[in-house]
């Protein structure tokens, strides 16, 4: 079955840094772009940038630029989304998604962030 | 940066018809992909490129885009088409991707 399944849900205190994952089996995960999408609580979806798996070329939303790091591990086959020092406005729930064309047709089930002190 | 809008809500009737719209500077140009959002479910795409529909998707969703105005329609509503529905596209320009602010759409 092709699916992405994402790490768990993570409950951190601001300053804190952060590794969440998004593990992608039953296709060629080398040769899908995965992008990552933002949820904040009740409000909409958010682009915060895209991988190439293949050779890790990574691009970046203004909005998110230097705020976040996406990497890949291709022997894992997984994409990661890194904070290195939570804020409680990073909030959210996180979405994995694997590129179709210019669209996002295989959605991971979400991982959802709480920043507290 | 690119910019699309959505009207919050729509409500519809069961068995009628329901129009979401999404606008940008000449849309037409571009082409529109729209997911479905559950409450507590990730988004699911149910149109890309405009007008077709990934396996799975019922006949009852189409879209068109033409202008500066994209529309999601869904047919003979059904009260599990409840849900919140984005537009997005990908601007060449910026190479980044772009969502719409979501649409709430009611089935009375």
């Amino acid at each position: 079955e092709v699916q992405l399944v994402q790490s768990g849900a993570e409950v951190k205190k601001p300053g804190e840094s952060l590794k969440i994952s998004c593990k992608g089996s039953g296709y060629s995960f080398t040769t899908y772009w995965i992008g990552w999408v933002r949820q904040m609580p009740g409000k909409g979806l958010e682009w915060m940038g895209i991988i190439y798996p293949g050779d890790s070329d990574t691009r970046y939303s203004p909005s998110f630029q230097g705020q976040v790091t996406i990497s890949a591990d291709e022997s894992l086959t997984t994409a990661y989304l890194q904070w290195n020092s939570l804020k409680a406005s990073d909030t959210a729930m996180y979405y994995c998604a694997r590129r179709g064309s210019e669209y996002f047709h295989l959605w991971g089930q979400g991982t959802l962030v709480t920043v507290s002190s | 940066s690119y910019v699309l809008t959505q009207p919050p809500s729509v409500s519809v009737a069961p068995g009628q018809t329901a129009s979401v719209t999404c606008g940008g500077n000449n849309i037409g140009s571009k082409s529109v992909h729209w997911y479905q959002q559950k409450p507590g479910q990730a988004p699911v795409l149910v149109v890309y490129d405009d007008s077709d529909r990934p396996s799975g998707i019922p006949e009852r969703f189409s879209g068109s885009n033409s202008g500066n105005t994209a529309t999601l329609t869904i047919s003979r509503v059904e009260a599990g088409d409840e849900a919140d529905y984005y537009c997005q596209v990908w601007d060449s320009s910026s190479d980044h991707y772009v969502f719409g602010t979501g649409t709430k759409v009611t089935v009375l």
